[in-house]
């Protein structure tokens, strides 16, 4: 059964730090992943969504990476901003349905 | 844009209550799904629907049930409501394939007293 990772559990920065989210799965029969931004009390919002064939996709200050093999993706986000605060949760969909990670959670302080 | 609604933010209901929560979706998406949230636990899934009138049961299917008796509606039903099914519900749907986006609703707080 897949299990999916996210380390840290959060995390906080000062404001325009680059940072890395990390999200780690166990089976790499995988047919993408995807990462969503969740504020407090509020739905997921998709960020990215990276194909298994894919290595990386780009969104404004966001880059996720995929690395299949290893079982890893990162999330980086560059010049962070005080309403980047929020929890990210990174999703992996295989043969069976979709595994969310327990989040990470974000504070940018001003 | 895709849209999907659910019919409220928050509820609050009584043990032994029969909850209905209701989800639709604009963009005729074939697969619906509900998920739980719990702090520590993250998301997990409840019931999903693969097309009208078609359900499957998820990690947690236990004192809930389902239903979809059109295309853009996906109801989760609480049987007799319990204090253990307060938690945050959500609500998914994803066009058919697997390479799709999977969209949310903005999440039904359901507090059982």
């Amino acid at each position: 059964k897949q299990e999916v990772t996210q380390i840290p559990a959060a995390l906080s920065v000062p404001e325009g730090e680059n940072l890395v989210l990390n999200c780690s799965f166990t089976d790499s029969a995988i047919y993408n992943l995807q990462w969503f931004r969740q504020d407090p009390g509020k739905g997921l919002t998709s960020l990215l969504l990276i194909q298994s064939s894919q290595r990386e996709q780009t969104s404004g200050r966001l880059n996720a990476s995929l690395d299949k093999s290893s079982g890893r993706s990162t999330l980086y986000i560059a010049a962070s901003q005080p309403g980047d605060s929020a929890t990210y949760l990174c999703a992996v969909k295989d043969n069976n349905d979709m595994r969310f990670g327990a989040g990470t959670r974000l504070t940018v302080k001003p | 844009d895709v849209k999907v609604t659910q019919s409220s933010r928050y509820l609050v209901k009584r043990t032994g209550e029969k909850v209905f929560l209701e989800c639709v979706q604009d963009m005729d998406h074939e697969n619906m799904f509900w998920y739980r949230q719990d702090p520590g636990l993250g998301l997990r899934l409840i019931y999903f629907s693969y097309d009208v009138k078609m359900k499957e049961k998820g990690d947690i299917p236990e004192g809930y049930s389902v239903s979809r008796e059109k295309k853009e509606r996906f109801s989760l039903i609480l049987e007799s409501a319990s204090t253990n099914q307060t938690s945050m519900y959500l609500c998914a749907s994803v066009r058919g394939r697997a390479t799709d986006i999977q969209y949310f609703g903005a999440g039904t707080r359901l507090s059982v007293l």
